[in-house]
């Protein structure tokens, strides 16, 4: 039940935007994504409760496509602090329990 | 940050050893879980906790036990440590359930020789 993130890695230069992605095989009724920088805990980002919801803060932002059983991280003009591993986390629709992905790693390079 | 303080940090311990981390937390939230991290996998569910004394199985918790008989802590205990369970260990908490912001402790890494 794990959910499947795509990529598993990915290299930016500062400015450019990157799209992590977030599958289920099951349908879903929250996706919450979380960043990891290296050596430290997760830190929350944001949750989508309702299909088609769309949320963001900063230059991140994330979708919900409830038919797709999918969720996608919207990174734009990425910065070098954007660097860390990104987790989404799923509850599905019959099941109380939480599962992560196993994370992508975003780099930013100068 | 979330009052949240995972002891120790680092432990390494022989094979069938038995072993406790402990998590304790300031900001009274009712529910708290313990997730390991290793490579390939991400973080996944070891148990959880809804209560002082409710707490449930996460999706790899064989091996493994928990105690929760105050609300700020929430123990995790290996009864017979492997190589296998060489991770790292973090501690969770949520004020209202799995469906809500979750805080995490630093963790702890905990090698099994």
């Amino acid at each position: 039940q794990q959910p499947v993130q795509s990529p598993q890695a990915v290299i930016l230069r500062e400015g450019e935007d990157a799209v992590i992605n977030c599958s289920s095989s099951k349908a879903l009724y929250s996706v919450h994504w979380y960043r990891q920088k290296h050596g430290e805990a997760p830190v929350f980002l944001m949750i989508l409760l309702k299909g088609g919801e769309q949320k963001g803060h900063d230059k991140i932002s994330a979708s919900f496509n409830e038919k797709k059983q999918q969720s996608s991280l919207y990174l734009t003009a990425s910065q070098l602090s954007y660097s860390g591993t990104y987790f989404c986390g799923t509850i599905a629709n019959t099941g109380n329990q939480f599962y992560f992905g196993t994370g992508t790693s975003l780099t930013v390079i100068p | 940050d979330a009052g949240i303080t995972q002891s120790p940090r680092h432990k390494v311990t022989e094979t069938g050893t038995p072993v406790t981390l402990r998590c304790h937390q300031t900001e009274n939230h009712r529910y708290m879980y313990w997730y390991r991290q290793d490579p390939g996998h991400g973080l996944r569910l070891i148990h959880y906790s809804y209560g002082v004394k409710d707490t449930d199985k996460g999706e790899v918790s064989d091996g493994y036990s928990v105690s929760r008989s105050k609300t700020e802590d929430f123990l995790l205990t290996l009864e017979s440590a492997t190589s296998s369970q060489t991770s790292v260990y973090f501690c969770a908490i949520s004020l209202q359930g799995p469906n809500t912001e979750a805080f995490f402790g630093q963790g702890t890494r905990l090698t099994v020789v």
